[in-house]
């Protein structure tokens, strides 16, 4: 079946270094991209996303970079602060209905 | 506050009980999920319902009955669940389902 490979499964960062999360995925269908942070007790909560017409995103901080021809996509956090901590999520899918998530990248922000 | 709340936060159920989850949207949404998260495993979708149908089951035991009487809520009908089913269901809505989804808290499942 469609999976989606998420890497690293943790990763800790000195607070204001930059953190890069890697996904790929197997369906080349896939045109829907979206990234969710999940805080200790609360639901995943959506951070950014990217559809397949483009290549780059960005808001603020954070941004996410899709090679579609290579089938993965990047989330990258420049900055990071000690509330950054979190586990991140990526997803791939042809709509909301239908995604398939990664298994998931603690991020520990040091202070 | 996303807009989107579960209950109960926490649950804990025999084999042999039957319970539901209740998840309800104040966001006027149309589309509505349940995921189940397991420790160690992706996020896994069971249900949608788009406009009160339902239009994906992903091959969930049928001991998971969910019901959607309107738009505004979602329920999850357990029962005879095994332990293995001890996880975090997920409720989500979405305005459709090609746009951004919003998640509740969770009900924090254990079977005993």
């Amino acid at each position: 079946g469609e999976n989606v490979e998420q890497h690293p499964s943790t990763l800790s960062v000195q607070e204001g270094d930059s953190a890069v999360i890697k996904c790929t995925y197997s369906d080349s269908a896939s045109n829907y991209f979206p990234w969710y942070k999940q805080e200790l007790g609360k639901g995943p909560q959506l951070i950014i996303d990217i559809r397949s017409n483009v290549g780059e995103k960005k808001d603020q901080r954070i941004a996410v970079t899709l090679n579609k021809t290579a089938k993965h996509f990047s989330l990258h956090i420049t900055e990071t602060q000690p509330e950054d901590s979190a586990v991140y999520f990526c997803a791939a899918g042809r709509s909301q209905g239908n995604l398939i998530f990664g298994k998931g990248t603690k991020l520990s922000v040091k202070p | 506050e996303t807009g989107v709340t579960q209950t109960p936060r926490h649950l804990v159920m025999g084999m042999t009980n039957k319970k539901s989850l209740k998840c309800e949207q104040h966001l006027g949404h149309n589309a509505m999920y349940w995921y189940k998260q397991s420790a160690k495993k992706p996020l896994e979708l069971m249900f949608v319902y788009n406009f009160k149908e339902q239009t994906e089951n992903n091959s969930v035991p049928s001991r998971f009955s969910p019901e959607c009487p309107n738009s505004s809520h979602l329920f999850l009908h357990l029962h005879t669940l095994q332990p293995e089913d001890s996880a975090l269901y997920l409720c989500a809505s979405s305005q459709d389902r090609n746009t951004e989804a919003f998640f509740g808290q969770g009900t924090r499942l254990t079977v005993v």
